[in-house]
């Protein structure tokens, strides 16, 4: 079975420009989450979606960030304008729903952002 | 609030050593799930292992060994005859019982480098 697929696997950009990250969850699965990975903070939730809404957007740096999730087998994350300190690596995760909430998260390879 | 602590910034053990990686939690719910994710040097996170609050068996998984202790709020993880493949960054995370619970709090990883 594919496991979660994130594109592009590294990205390398100027500030100021739009980047957009890509997530496509495991099928069949209900939930999924945006992590942000710096040395300085670790690694933070930025927003995670349940049957393509949005649960939890409090971990969303600014309004420079977005993210949507128009279908159940695809997200975007949009950072627009683009920030030096914006540079880090993005994962993806996706878990099924259980009778007692999310399960197990299952994390793609990450997006690993650079922003001149 | 939640909250996981790994002291162990870093460790070093030479191949073929036993190594315990410290893991604390603090919640104040009854229910809750325990995990250990490892990120190789070529940065996927991978699942280890979950644990749930109201099972303290301890778990045995070839060479990994975790010793779950509701009465000290820890649970730690042991490899048993390390590798050099072992090395790695392990996080250990906690997450909340029921939905709207669906984040997943990390510690701040141990860096654990197996010498040959």
């Amino acid at each position: 079975d594919a496991g979660v697929i994130q594109s592009p696997r590294h990205e390398v950009t100027e500030m100021g420009q739009e980047v957009t990250l890509r997530c496509k969850p495991i099928s069949g699965h209900d939930y999924l989450f945006w992590y942000r990975q710096t040395m300085m903070r670790g690694l933070e939730l930025l927003i995670y979606f349940n049957n393509n809404v949005p649960i939890d957007d409090s971990g969303m740096p600014e309004d420079r960030f977005s993210a949507k999730m128009p279908n159940a087998s695809f997200s975007t994350l949009k950072i627009q304008p683009s920030e030096p300190r914006d540079s880090a690596v993005y994962f993806c995760a996706s878990t099924p729903q259980v009778l007692v909430g999310a399960d197990t998260q299952y994390f793609g390879p990450g997006t690993r952002l650079t922003v001149l | 609030a939640q909250k996981v602590t790994q002291a162990q910034t870093e460790i070093s053990v030479v191949e073929k050593e036993d190594v315990t990686l410290d893991c604390v939690y603090e919640t104040r719910d009854t229910t809750y799930y325990l995990f250990w994710y490892k990120q190789p040097p070529s940065g996927e996170l991978v699942f280890l292992i979950r644990r749930n609050s109201f099972d303290e068996q301890n778990e045995i998984s070839g060479r990994y060994s975790w010793n779950f202790q509701k009465s000290t709020s820890s649970f730690n993880f042991t490899i048993t005859a390390s590798q050099v493949v072992d090395s790695a960054v392990y996080f250990c995370a906690l997450r909340g019982p029921n939905f709207g619970n669906e984040k997943l709090t990390f510690g701040t990883g141990t860096r654990l480098t197996i010498i040959p």
